[in-house]
């Protein structure tokens, strides 16, 4: 069965440091990964999705991430933290094919210090 | 344009009754999909929609859960004989047909009493 890990249950970040979230999947094919952010209030958005091709793939507010097969890896990365990025992020897997049915990690919550 | 819509934003409800949760999606966007998110948790399939009917209901987790989609634009998930342990959020998200991003709406909070 496909599932998500992100080992990472809470991070703490300075302002203006560097980020990596930790994402890994268990998939026997070659998945659809994605990575959301949800802030109090607000719906899932998505950062950014990889489907084939490059993989490293960049998404919204600065962020990006690598798909690793070796791996089995999608961690997300942004290289200068801003106090407006502390939020729950979420890692997601779909089925090559038919990615209607996502399958969630537990998420990472990241809160930042001034 | 409009994103996704859910009613009510928090429900309360005591053990044993019956709720109605509304969903509209993005207008145009033929595929509509239901999660729910438990505290601390990622959020878990319940359905999926393509049009009016149910492509996927494999998430449902049992036969007190139901959804409909009529004409296949707004969609109402309906919970029978509520349980505590159904307290969670609700999350609609839609998508184009064929197309693999899903837009989520802010989700129905759902407390049992």
């Amino acid at each position: 069965a496909q599932s998500v890990t992100q080992p990472d249950i809470h991070i703490t970040v300075s302002e203006g440091a560097s980020l990596e979230l930790r994402c890994n999947y268990s998939y026997g094919a070659t998945p659809y990964l994605f990575w959301y952010v949800q802030s109090p209030g607000q719906g899932l958005q998505l950062l950014l999705k990889y489907f084939s091709g490059d993989t490293l793939v960049q998404g919204i507010k600065g962020f990006e991430a690598e798909f690793k097969r070796s791996q089995s890896s999608f961690n997300l990365r942004k290289p200068s933290v801003h106090w407006s990025d502390a939020a729950e992020y979420f890692c997601a897997v779909g089925e090559a094919g038919n990615n209607r049915k996502l399958i969630w990690g537990l998420g990472t919550s990241l809160a930042v210090n001034p | 344009g409009a994103g996704v819509s859910q009613t009510p934003s928090n429900k309360v409800t005591e053990k044993g009754k019956y709720v109605e949760l509304r969903c509209d999606p993005i207008s145009g966007h033929t595929a509509l999909y239901w999660y729910r998110q438990s505290l601390g948790q990622g959020p878990e399939f319940l359905i999926y929609f393509q049009g009016t009917g149910a492509a996927d209901d494999s998430g449902l987790p049992n036969d007190r859960f139901f959804a409909v989609r009529p004409e296949g634009s707004v969609s109402t998930l309906k919970i029978q004989r509520t349980e505590r342990g159904d307290s969670a959020v609700y999350l609609c998200a839609s998508s184009l047909a064929g197309a693999d991003t899903q837009y989520f709406g802010p989700g129905t909070r759902l407390t049992v009493l």
